[in-house]
């Protein structure tokens, strides 16, 4: 089965500094997300793209985020400005189209914020 | 706006026995409905889901999930639960901007 694959798969970082997470959907999809799970807790929508734009967001992906997909093949995410409580699992997904296709995960990349 | 709650939190059964988690969900039209099974340190694996039609799902392995719109629930079963299916469950609703259970902890009995 085709897969979406992250990197890296753990990323430490000084708090304030800027991140950026990597994701590569599969390769036929059009529709991609993140989403984050703090430890202990439920797995949070943060952002939806379609067609090179944000299609939706939560109120969790404030002005601190941004996503890109500088080529045709990586889709990523960025933290401006690291604050600890940005310590998560970040799990990028896709899918091909709108419909009810399945949403195909990544396996995370685990940011600890110091 | 569309929620997911599952009432439980851990649940621990014996190896061999049955096993049900609880899913309710609030959803202004028909609910696409998942359930995802997540390992320590590993993503997030699609178990089964509901877009319309029999109620009833079949999953991989071996579990199966009804749909009940009239109690707004998608509770996921298992018929003889193996040590293997440890894990945290968690329940969502939506499309692209799925809103996700707290996740149920379930803990197997030797």
């Amino acid at each position: 089965e085709p897969e979406v694959t992250q990197t890296p798969s753990h990323q430490v970082t000084q708090m304030g500094q800027e991140v950026i997470l990597r994701c590569v959907p599969i390769s036929n999809h059009l529709y991609f997300y993140w989403y984050r799970q703090i430890l202990g807790q439920k797995v949070e929508f943060l952002v939806s793209f379609y067609n090179n734009e944000i299609s939706e967001k939560s109120e969790i992906f404030d002005d601190q985020f941004s996503v890109e997909r500088p080529d045709g093949s990586n889709f990523t995410l960025k933290i401006r400005s690291t604050k600890l409580e940005d310590s998560a699992m970040y799990f990028c997904a896709s899918k091909p189209g709108q419909g009810n296709e399945k949403l195909f995960f990544g396996s995370g990349t685990q940011l600890s914020v110091l | 706006a569309q929620s997911v709650t599952q009432p439980d939190i851990h649940i621990t059964v014996s190896e061999g026995a049955s096993l049900e988690l609880r899913c309710n969900y609030s959803y202004g039209a028909t609910p696409y409905l998942f359930w995802y099974v997540q390992s320590p340190g590993q993503g997030l694996q699609l178990l089964l889901k509901y877009f319309s039609g029999d109620t009833l799902v079949q999953g991989i392995k071996g579990f199966e999930a009804e749909f009940k719109r009239s109690q707004s629930s998608f509770n996921l079963r298992k018929p003889s639960v193996h040590w293997s299916d440890a894990a945290e469950y968690f329940c969502a609703v939506g499309a692209g901007d799925m809103r996700f259970g707290a996740g149920t902890r379930l803990t197997v009995k030797p």
